[in-house]
């Protein structure tokens, strides 16, 4: 069974500082890999994805994301952080189900970002 | 992304009370699903629909009974619910079910079961 795991429950950076959020999935073939950010009272809102190529991946709000097989982990990261990414970030491994009839996502149990000014 | 609507909000009931979650979707997507998102657990998926066909129930209780009637819309009709069915119910929708398309998510109906 798949499965995803972010490490960091909370996680509180200075603005203007960089960031990483750390995720590990477990998925037997190619995974495709997901970010997705959630503001209180929102849905959640992709940032980014990757299926296959390059493996640094470039997506909105100035995050991109790296895909490393061998250590089994799509980190998210940005290199200034603004108030306003004041979030909870979730990363998902997506794969076919029920003979390709659905598209399943195991979510992570997600990031919640504080930014102190 | 206000692509994806929900209704209500927020919405209050008893465990006797009968009531209906409704999603809609203005992207001209094919596919919708409903998620669960609760306090102390991750995000999970309940129903995924495919022009307009249930494809998959994620072992769903029976209290939770959706409706797909069209590809834009989506219900959630709730009955005899328990207090720890509360929580943040999303609803998404993508072109097609297919792995590789993105889902979209509405804003959630915050449901507190009394």
């Amino acid at each position: 069974a798949q499965s995803v795991t972010q490490p960091d429950i909370h996680i509180t950076v200075s603005e203007g500082a960089s960031l990483e959020l750390r995720c590990n999935y477990s998925y037997g073939a190619t995974p495709y890999l997901f970010w997705y950010v959630q503001s209180p009272g929102q849905g959640l809102q992709l940032l980014l994805k990757y299926f296959s190529g390059d493996t640094l991946v470039q997506g909105i709000k100035g995050f991109e994301a790296e895909f490393k097989r061998s250590q089994s982990s799509f980190n998210l990261r940005k290199p200034s952080v603004h108030w306003s990414d004041a979030a909870e970030y979730f990363c998902a491994v997506g794969r076919p189900w029920n003979n390709n009839a659905g598209n399943m996502l195991t979510f992570g149990g997600g990031t919640r970002l504080m930014v102190k000014p | 992304e206000t692509g994806v609507t929900q209704t209500p909000r927020h919405l209050v009931m008893g465990m006797t009370n009968k009531k209906s979650l409704k999603c809609e979707q203005h992207l001209g997507h094919n596919a919708m699903y409903w998620y669960k998102q609760s306090a102390k657990k991750p995000l999970e998926l309940m129903f995924v629909y495919n022009f307009k066909e249930q494809t998959e129930n994620n072992s769903v209780p029976s209290r939770f009974s959706p409706e797909c009637p069209n590809s834009s819309h989506l219900f959630l009709h709730l009955h005899t619910l328990q207090p720890e069915d509360s929580a943040l119910y999303l609803c998404a929708s993508s072109q097609t079910a297919g792995v590789g398309d993105t889902q979209y998510f509405g804003p959630g109906t915050r449901l507190t079961v009394l």
